[in-house]
């Protein structure tokens, strides 16, 4: 079945530094891949996709992620952290074959540090 | 207007209640889905609604009834609800269903937080 990992319950970062959340899936057939953003009380963001063509996909906020198909991997990442990134952040998947599902990984909660 | 609006955002209800969660969106989006989310978790998926017909029930029970009304509006129906139902109801649209190189991601709404005494 379909899996999505992200390493790291928790991350903290100081503000500038760089933001680096990991992201991993199984599946032999690469999916659609997404990161969302979830703010405390809110409901989620969509900050950028993978679904074809360039594997450096920029999204909101300064964030971009990059597809890498030999780790099967989707890592977010952003130059500078800023205090107003705190959130948990989601990465998902949705296969090519499934009529639509989404399927989020567990989640990462990002802190930033002053 | 690019948003999908819940209400309520905050519900307290009875086991013996009977209320209802309202979704709308108006950005011409021919899916919609709702979530459950419990607290430190991701969304889990309930029903999702391609053109307003049901396309997937995720094995939910039949105390959460879904309705689409018209291509804007999702209702979530709940009736004889258990405390282990309190959670954070999302909503959620796209474009449409699909498989495409076009795919869609979602537009979420902020959620209605449900506590069932």
């Amino acid at each position: 079945a379909q899996s999505v990992t992200q390493l790291g319950s928790h991350v903290s970062v100081s503000e500038g530094a760089l933001v680096l959340l990991r992201c991993n899936y199984s599946s032999s057939v690469p999916p659609y891949l997404f990161w969302y953003v979830q703010y405390p009380n809110q409901g989620l963001q969509l900050l950028l996709k993978y679904t074809t063509g360039a594997t450096l996909v920029k999204g909101i906020n300064g964030f971009e992620a990059e597809f890498k198909k030999s780790e099967t991997s989707f890592h977010l990442t952003k130059p500078s952290a800023h205090m107003s990134d705190a959130a948990e952040y989601f990465c998902a998947v949705k296969m090519k074959t499934s009529y639509d599902k989404v399927i989020f990984g567990p989640g990462t909660s990002l802190s930033v540090i002053p | 207007d690019t948003e999908v609006t819940q209400t309520p955002k905050h519900l307290v209800m009875g086991m013996t209640n009977k209320k209802s969660l309202k979704c709308e969106q108006h950005m011409g989006h021919r899916a919609m889905y709702w979530y459950k989310q419990k607290a430190k978790k991701p969304p889990e998926l309930m029903f999702v609604y391609s053109y307003e017909k049901l396309s997937i029930n995720e094995s939910v029970p039949s105390r959460f009834s879904p309705e689409c009304p018209n291509s804007s509006l999702l209702n979530l129906h709940l009736h004889a609800l258990q405390p282990e139902d309190s959670a954070l109801y999302l909503c959620a649209s796209s474009q449409a269903l699909g498989t495409g190189p076009g795919n869609y991601g979602y537009t979420f709404g902020s959620g209605t937080r449900l506590t069932v005494v």
